[in-house]
């Protein structure tokens, strides 16, 4: 199973850049790599996804090495409004073989003025 | 207009009674989730539904069902509701790799 793992918590000043690493060791080789964010009492809201190297877009950026057994998410310049858990996902399967995602915990960033 | 809607947006009610949660989206995806969240913890998927005539179990559907009535509208009910069912419940629709979540129905069980 493509179990993630992901820090609980991380503190950040306004401005700096963020990077948040999600290890998921056992990831399939179709598998894609998923980030999403959530404010409280709101649905998740997709950030980005790839599937290797790198993927940019006007948010953040994606970082996956070859062997793909991790990625970090990177926030450049982050504001207060960047406050939010982030969630990693991989596409994963049951034992019956039905896809399905796994949101985990999530980390729980807190950006300070 | 939100892509995701979700009626009602909060519910309070009584160990044992029957609920409903209805879900549409005009997204026009053939996908749709329904996930529950507890405090502080991540998103756990209770069924989700690929077409019409397709449903399917996730983590945790003990103690619910759901109906797909439609490709954009998609029901979750609690047939006997109990208090450790209190959570906050989204409906998702998308693509296998990108999905659009609803705002939520607080549900709290006394």
């Amino acid at each position: 199973l493509a179990k993630t793992t992901q820090p609980i918590s991380m503190d950040s000043y306004e401005g700096q850049e963020v990077n948040i690493t999600c290890s998921h060791n056992n990831i399939a080789t179709n598998d894609y790599i998923t980030w999403y964010q959530q404010f409280p009492s709101q649905g998740p809201r997709f950030i980005i996804q790839g599937y290797k190297t790198k993927v940019t877009n006007e948010v953040a950026s994606l970082f996956i090495p070859a062997d793909r057994k991790s990625s970090t998410l990177s926030l450049p310049r982050v504001s207060l409004s960047d406050t939010a858990v982030y969630y990693c996902l991989v596409g994963d399967y049951w034992d019956s073989g039905t896809y399905k995602y796994i949101f985990g915990t999530g980390t729980r960033l807190k950006v300070l003025a | 207009d939100a892509d995701v809607t979700q009626t009602p947006r909060n519910r309070i009610t009584k160990t044992g009674k029957r609920i409903m949660l209805e879900c549409s989206q005009t997204k026009g995806h053939d996908r749709m989730y329904w996930y529950r969240q507890d405090p502080g913890l991540g998103l756990q998927l209770i069924y989700y539904s690929f077409d019409v005539k397709d449903i399917n179990k996730g983590e945790i559907s003990d103690g619910y069902s759901v109906s797909r009535q439609a490709q954009a509208k998609f029901s979750l009910s609690l047939e006997s509701a109990i208090p450790n069912q209190t959570a906050l419940y989204f409906c998702a629709t998308g693509s296998e790799n990108e999905q659009f979540f609803g705002p939520g129905t607080r549900l709290t069980v006394l």
